[in-house]
């Protein structure tokens, strides 16, 4: 069993919808949680983080931790075409700079 | 400010042979970490260095070295490449000084025949 699963999709929506994408853990030493977008032929960059649980908001997205249930979401309001990426969630436990756990991405397509 | 620059961006090899690829980090930024993200999958940690040591290591055989250079850049070497090598190949780098964000490169395509 992964250490990190997550909804695998694809995931296609109309524009401005609201867009919800979760994964599940198993290694309660997670501590970091992350969200990266991936474009096509590009390299991961990260849209936000989360320490422990609770929510976070930065602008359209917000993302949630709940460390009880061993799960995560990121949500994607008034979603815009060029939201459209396969998206990553990321855990570390709290003294791994560098090492991440990655889910294996969720593919998303915001249509016009 | 250059961020994390990887060469080349794509490789061909054939099975057996040997390929080392490249990775500049970002500017202010002492530690590198490798991943290799397989078509359709998420990307998987190979090993970090800092400090020109490896520091960590994934559950990938002993093929797969590395080296990291006295400016921080470094290399990643696979020998008797396999079909199953075939990936993208990315660099991250970060700094030790607790800051979360790992920024990463645009990848090397390795294709093995």
């Amino acid at each position: 069993q992964k250490e990190v699963e997550q909804d695998p999709g694809p995931l296609s929506v109309p524009e401005g919808a609201i867009v919800s994408l979760n994964c599940t853990y198993s290694n309660s030493a997670f501590q970091y949680f992350m969200w990266y977008r991936q474009y096509s032929r590009k390299g991961p960059e990260l849209l936000m983080y989360t320490y422990s649980s609770g929510n976070k908001e930065d602008g359209r997205f917000t993302a949630q931790v709940d460390k009880s249930s061993k799960y995560i979401s990121l949500f994607i309001r008034d979603s815009q075409p060029s939201d459209s990426a396969t998206y990553l969630c990321a855990l570390r436990e709290y003294t791994n700079a560098g090492k991440s756990t990655f889910g294996d991405g969720t593919t998303l397509t915001v249509k016009p | 400010d250059a961020g994390v620059t990887q060469s080349p961006t794509h490789l061909i090899k054939t099975r057996g042979q040997q390929v080392t690829l490249r990775c500049s980090p970002k500017s202010g930024h002492d530690t590198v970490s490798w991943y290799q993200q397989a078509l359709g999958q998420g990307p998987q940690f190979i090993f970090q260095y800092y400090e020109e040591e490896e520091r960590q290591r994934g559950n990938f055989p002993d093929r797969f070295s590395g080296h990291q250079f006295p400016n921080y850049s470094s290399e990643l070497n696979v020998n008797a490449l396999l079909l199953g090598d075939s990936a993208l190949y990315l660099c991250a780098s970060s700094t030790t000084t607790g800051s979360i964000e790992a920024f990463f490169g645009q990848g090397t395509r390795l294709t093995v025949v």
